[in-house]
């Protein structure tokens, strides 16, 4: 059965400082998705990155970057140059597609505060 | 704004009632998806259907049902409600039904059982 581990409940930094958020996953699947959301105070879920297992080149966007390895089955994810507002809690989410439509499993999530 | 809305915002009633959530996907989309966010459970896949038809079922109780109607408008009912079905209630839509699709969610409804 597909999973998801965040094992960082709780993330504290200052303002400007990169931060990793850890995302590791396990599936028996060949073919599936990776997802990034995040969930800021306001409670939305803000949807931020899709990769699937056939493409492990890592992603950057802005202050965001998605490092994807399939050896360790991470999907971690860096901001750069943290900010007050990338303060939320950030979930890492799997769906595995070989086999039919499966739903998204979501991880326990990371909380992140960004202290000015 | 995800182009996902779901009505009301907050509910709050009492254990063995019965509620309605309301969801109304992005333009287009096909697909909508049920989710509870609770403290201790997290974030649970309940339901998905697509074009009025149910696709994938998760953890839903059988005290919850739900369903897509012609225009796409989804709704969730929770009926013999318990203290402890309070929890955050999220739609998301996506335009396909495969898991390959990124959902985009609603605001959610905080459900409060007093």
């Amino acid at each position: 059965a597909q999973k998801v581990t965040q094992a960082q409940t709780e993330i504290s930094v200052v303002e400007k400082e990169d931060v990793t958020l850890d995302c590791v996953y396990e599936t028996r699947d060949t073919t599936y998705y990776l997802f990034w959301y995040k969930q800021p105070p306001s409670g939305e879920l803000v949807f931020l990155i899709r990769r699937n297992s056939f493409d492990e080149q890592n992603e950057i966007s802005g202050r965001y970057s998605w490092n994807f390895q399939k050896s360790t089955s991470s999907f971690n994810f860096t901001i750069t140059a943290s900010q007050v507002v990338d303060s939320a809690v950030y979930f890492c989410a799997l769906s595995e597609g070989g086999s039919g439509n499966t739903p998204l499993v979501f991880g326990k999530g990371t909380r992140l505060s960004v202290i000015a | 704004d995800s182009g996902v809305t779901q009505t009301p915002k907050h509910l709050i009633t009492a254990t063995g009632q019965r509620v309605t959530l309301r969801c109304s996907p992005r333009s287009g989309d096909l697909s909508v998806y049920w989710y509870q966010q609770s403290l201790d459970q997290g974030l649970q896949f309940l339901i998905q259907y697509y074009n009025g038809e149910e696709r994938a079922k998760g953890n839903i109780l059988e005290r919850f049902s739900a369903q897509q109607f012609p225009d796409l408008h989804s709704e969730l009912n929770l009926s013999s409600l318990e203290l402890g079905d309070s929890a955050l209630y999220f739609c998301a839509s996506s335009p396909g039904g495969g898991s390959y699709n990124e959902q985009f969610f609603g605001p959610g409804t905080r459900l409060t059982v007093l």
